[in-house]
């Protein structure tokens, strides 16, 4: 089976603080995205990583930067947290073929 | 522009009472449309890809199949575990080899015992 782990299933941090979200996958998987999922917006994806030290800004990159400095680990940075990016984020992987498998999620809250 | 739209946002069924999940696309050239469930608080699981009209795919009590237009997701005699939200997903020519997908906004669906 496919897996996705994801550092933290819960985060509470403050303003301004920088935060860490790690991503890790066990099937040797080219490609690994970020996503938030809101209610109401559905789930909107931040960065996407291709290979090793590759990345593209996906729909909502503003606030967050990436990375990818090992194949299974993807990680999203916030450089200064907001209360609007108190969200749900997401991780996913995905081989050559199609399906993206997700991780757990990591519910942050921003105070 | 592509779009996904999922319908009903929401919906109950009592246990046993057979239903159907709507999952419209607009898209540049349908490269795969994707099912996922997601209980809540949780990251989303991998149902059926679907690659052309007329595929169809199963898995216990659900089904997925696919138009030129739509998907419809049919859950059978559906059991008060099937609750969830289930989302729809299209991926299109325009996304290269990056794999970005499309969600729709997702259906919430209850099953009353």
């Amino acid at each position: 089976d496919v897996k996705v782990t994801q550092s933290s299933r819960y985060l509470v941090k403050r303003t301004g603080e920088k935060v860490f979200l790690e991503c890790v996958q066990d099937m040797d998987h080219e490609n690994m995205f970020w996503y938030r999922q809101d209610p109401g917006l559905g789930l909107r994806l931040i960065y996407f990583s291709y290979d090793v030290k590759m990345k593209e800004k996906g729909d909502i990159p503003e606030g967050y930067s990436v990375s990818r400095e090992k194949k299974e680990r993807f990680s999203l940075i916030l450089e200064s947290a907001s209360t609007n990016q108190t969200s749900m984020y997401l991780c996913a992987s995905r081989l050559a073929a199609d399906t993206q498998y997700f991780g757990p999620g990591t519910r942050l809250t921003v105070l | 522009e592509d779009q996904v739209t999922q319908s009903p946002e929401a919906l109950r069924l009592q246990e046993g009472e057979s239903s159907s999940l709507n999952c419209s696309y607009t898209v540049s050239g349908l490269r795969g449309l994707f099912w996922y469930r997601q209980d809540p608080g949780k990251g989303p699981e991998f149902l059926f890809t679907l690659y052309s009209a007329g595929e169809e795919k199963e898995k216990e009590r659900l089904k997925a199949t696919l138009t030129k237009k739509e998907s419809f997701l049919h859950i059978t005699a559906p059991k008060p575990e099937d609750s969830a939200t289930y989302l729809c997903a299209v991926r299109n020519h325009g996304s290269g080899n990056t794999g970005k997908l499309i969600f729709g906004q997702g259906t919430t669906l209850q099953v009353k015992p």
